[in-house]
């Protein structure tokens, strides 16, 4: 147990569905992150959350939408998604500062198929 | 554009070899560089790097950076069948926003009994 908790662990959805999935850090950190994981691809880091302010959004088109909160919960938020959208979505936390170690725990993702 | 390569992509190898790992990288703002195990799951944390010249050591794995020539190798001695697992590079980026990682796309490695 790395200490962050994600909901579902499984989810198939229809393109015409709205659904989300949730992600909890129990750590005490400040920041909270989502990435999506392909195969055979980098994990792409989607959003960034430092103090439930968005400091990064890497592009992600607008039917992945976001919501923090407060420092211990983050949300992703899905509608009209594509089939390409599948893939294995995680989220990590750390305790993001100058200062301190920034290493990031992961939590055991969510495994997202878009039919 | 910030850039982090792994190689080899996939090794196969038997009980007891002993297995190196390489990450190169090329970003602005380095901070620190990162080693994670991902068996099928969360990846988990390994190494934390931020010097050139030291080596981190856990058990059968170590790790250094060279932050001139701009890499790190991860090794692992007398490898067992559970370390087959992907492993993850990543490079942290401090900017005016806070801190971010940048990922490798990952070796898998196989270790046969």
């Amino acid at each position: 147990e790395t200490g962050v908790t994600q909901t579902p662990r499984h989810l198939v959805m229809g393109m015409t569905n709205k659904k989300s999935l949730k992600c909890e850090q129990h750590l005490g950190h400040n920041a909270m992150y989502w990435y999506k994981q392909s195969a055979k691809k980098p994990l792409e880091l989607m959003f960034v959350y430092n103090f439930k302010e968005q400091t990064e959004n890497n592009s992600v088109p607008s039917r992945f939408s976001p919501e923090c909160p407060n420092s211990s919960h983050l949300f992703l938020h899905l509608h009209t998604l594509q089939p390409e959208d599948s893939a294995l979505y995680l989220c990590a936390s750390s305790q993001a500062s100058r200062l301190a170690r920034n290493e990031q725990f992961f939590g055991p993702g969510t495994r997202l198929t878009v039919l | 554009e910030d850039k982090v390569v792994q190689s080899p992509l996939s090794l196969v190898v038997h009980e007891g070899d002993t297995v190196t790992l390489n990450c190169s990288y090329e970003v602005t703002n380095f901070r620190s560089l990162l080693w994670y195990k991902q068996e099928k799951k969360a990846p988990t944390f390994l190494f934390m790097l931020t010097s050139s010249g030291i080596e981190k050591k856990s058990g059968r794995l170590s790790s250094i950076l060279d932050k001139k020539e701009l890499f790190s190798i991860l090794n692992i001695t007398a490898t067992q069948t559970g370390d087959s697992a992907v492993y993850l590079c990543a490079v942290e980026v401090w900017g005016n926003q806070g801190g971010k990682l940048i990922f490798g796309q990952g070796t898998e490695l196989s270790v046969k009994p």
